[in-house]
């Protein structure tokens, strides 16, 4: 298994509320990225980062911020939840040439 | 923009037939091309690759998948399916050789019955 650590692997919050995600590699990829996981969309990317401090928005930015200080760490925010980003969040990592995207084992959040 | 379509939600099986999990992709330029397996509660694991090279890929646990340039295909086919097969199958795609642009399809669902 890539060496990919999700925490928290499960969350209950109230709305309005910040939350924040953490993925840790081990892997020392280059690229890293946040996708959340909803029935009848299959995976939608978030945010993606290509190296510490480089970060660009994916497909359903909206409400969502992320942070890399480090090769390691890539931090998912949700500065205010709502019951809309109820949703299983996938951390992923690669490398920019010919390689896979490996995934960590998910962060289930439940927005009450 | 790149794109994937697994044009099957569903696809029942009985354990010991040959089962195929249909992708078609659309790029503009070369494509690379992903088979991926999530099994409940779990994230998505890799199953095998296209990047060049022949068109048959082998990977993991027996299945193997065939690109073919002309039908803009990537089916993934297993000769003989397993109970322990079922699960929720990603098609992806990245174009190129370079870049963060993954393009994962809706996903199948496999159920294959004893």
């Amino acid at each position: 298994d890539a060496g990919i650590t999700q925490s928290p692997r499960h969350k209950v919050t109230e709305t309005g509320t910040p939350v924040t995600l953490r993925c840790h590699q081990t892997e020392n990829h280059r690229y890293m990225y946040w996708y959340r996981q909803d029935p009848g969309h299959g995976l939608r990317l978030i945010h993606y980062s290509y190296g510490v401090k480089d970060t660009d928005k994916g497909e359903v930015s909206d409400g969502y911020s992320v942070s890399r200080s480090k090769t390691e760490d890539f931090l998912l925010t949700l500065e205010s939840a709502t019951s809309s980003q109820t949703s299983v969040y996938f951390c992923a990592i690669s490398e920019p040439v010919g390689n896979t995207i490996y995934f960590g084992e998910g962060s289930w959040l439940t927005v009450v | 923009a790149q794109s994937v379509a697994q044009p099957e939600d569903q696809v029942n099986v009985a354990e010991g037939n040959p089962l195929t999990v249909k992708c078609t992709y659309s790029v503009s330029g070369n494509p690379y091309l992903f088979w991926y397996v999530q099994y409940p509660n779990r994230g998505l694991q890799f199953l095998l690759k296209y990047i060049t090279g022949d068109n048959l890929v082998k990977g993991s646990y027996g299945f193997e998948a065939e690109f073919n340039k002309s039908q803009t295909s990537f089916h993934l086919k297993k000769p003989s399916a397993l109970v322990s097969d079922s699960a929720l199958y990603f098609c992806a795609v990245r174009e190129d050789n370079y870049g963060q642009n993954f393009v994962f399809g809706p996903g199948t669902r496999l159920s294959v019955l004893p």
